[in-house]
C-alpha cells in the first residue's frame, strides 16, 4: 500500500481546546478519509473529502483535501471529554484505502 | 445503519491450528475488505473482494486466505496460525459505486496466537 504520514502520533487534549493533525504523502490520492476509533471497536467514519482544496464539517470537526491531493488535516474545535480515542487518516486509490498509522488523543489530566 | 458484524470478539488459538475469521454486512455492500491493525501501524490490507466468489491479494496476503461465497459474507482463513498472526483483525465493507471509498467497519476480533 502507499505509506502515509500521519502526525503527532499522541496529543493530549484539555476540554475546550482546539486540535489539529495531519497527514501527508508522497502519493497523490483521489479521496481522503477520516475515522475515529474507541478502545475495543472498529473505526468509524468521520468525514469523506472527494475533491482537492475541500473543506468540509461535520459538527465540531473540520477536514481539508490538499490542493495537491498529497495531504489531509483534521481539525477538533473545543474538545469534549469524548473526543479521546484514536483518530485515523486514509487516502483512497483504485477503491482501496491506505491507512495512516494514528493519531492517539487523551485527556491532559 | 450500516451494521458489519464479525463473529467473534476475541479468539484463542494455539500455534498450526485452523482458524476462521466470519464477517457479515446487511447493506448489501459488494466490496469487502479484510485488515489487520497492529500499534503504530496503522490498518493493513489483507485481502479484499468486490464479488461474490472474486477475491483479491491486498498488501499482506502471505499467510491468509479468504472466502466469499455469498454477498453478505467474507471468511478470512488463517490455514495453519502462527504467534506473529496475534492481531486485531477488522472486517470492513462499501458499495463498489458512488461513495465507494467509504467504507464501514465491524468491532474488530482480538486474536491470540499461542
Amino acid at each position: 500500500g502507499q505509506q502515509l504520514n500521519q502526525s503527532p502520533q499522541s496529543m493530549f487534549i484539555q476540554e475546550g481546546e482546539d486540535v489539529s493533525m495531519n497527514c501527508t504523502s508522497s502519493s497523490i490520492f483521489n479521496t481522503w478519509l477520516w475515522y475515529k476509533q474507541d478502545p475495543g471497536e472498529g473505526p468509524v467514519l468521520l468525514i469523506a473529502l472527494y475533491k482537492a482544496g475541500e473543506l468540509t464539517s461535520n459538527g465540531r470537526l473540520t477536514a481539508q483535501f490538499g490542493i495537491t491531493r498529497k495531504d489531509s488535516f483534521l481539525n477538533i474545535s473545543a474538545s469534549i471529554p469524548s473526543d479521546v480515542g484514536i483518530y485515523f487518516c486514509a487516502g483512497g486509490n483504485d477503491y482501496k484505502l491506505s491507512f495512516g498509522a494514528g493519531t492517539t488523543v487523551t485527556v491532559r489530566a | 445503519d450500516v451494521k458489519v458484524t464479525q463473529s467473534s470478539r476475541y479468539l484463542v488459538k494455539r500455534t498450526g491450528e485452523k482458524v476462521f475469521l466470519e464477517c457479515v454486512q446487511d447493506m448489501d455492500h459488494e466490496n469487502m475488505f479484510w485488515y489487520r491493525q497492529d500499534p503504530g501501524l496503522g490498518l493493513r490490507l489483507i485481502y479484499f473482494s468486490y464479488d461474490v466468489k472474486m477475491k483479491e491479494k491486498g498488501d499482506i496476503p502471505e499467510g491468509y486466505s479468504v472466502s466469499r461465497e455469498k454477498k453478505e459474507r467474507f471468511s478470512l482463513i488463517l490455514e495453519s496460525a502462527s504467534t506473529n498472526q496475534t492481531s486485531m483483525y477488522l472486517c470492513a465493507s462499501s458499495f463498489r459505486q458512488g461513495p465507494s471509498y467509504e467504507q464501514y467497519f465491524g468491532p474488530g476480533t482480538r486474536l491470540t496466537v499461542t
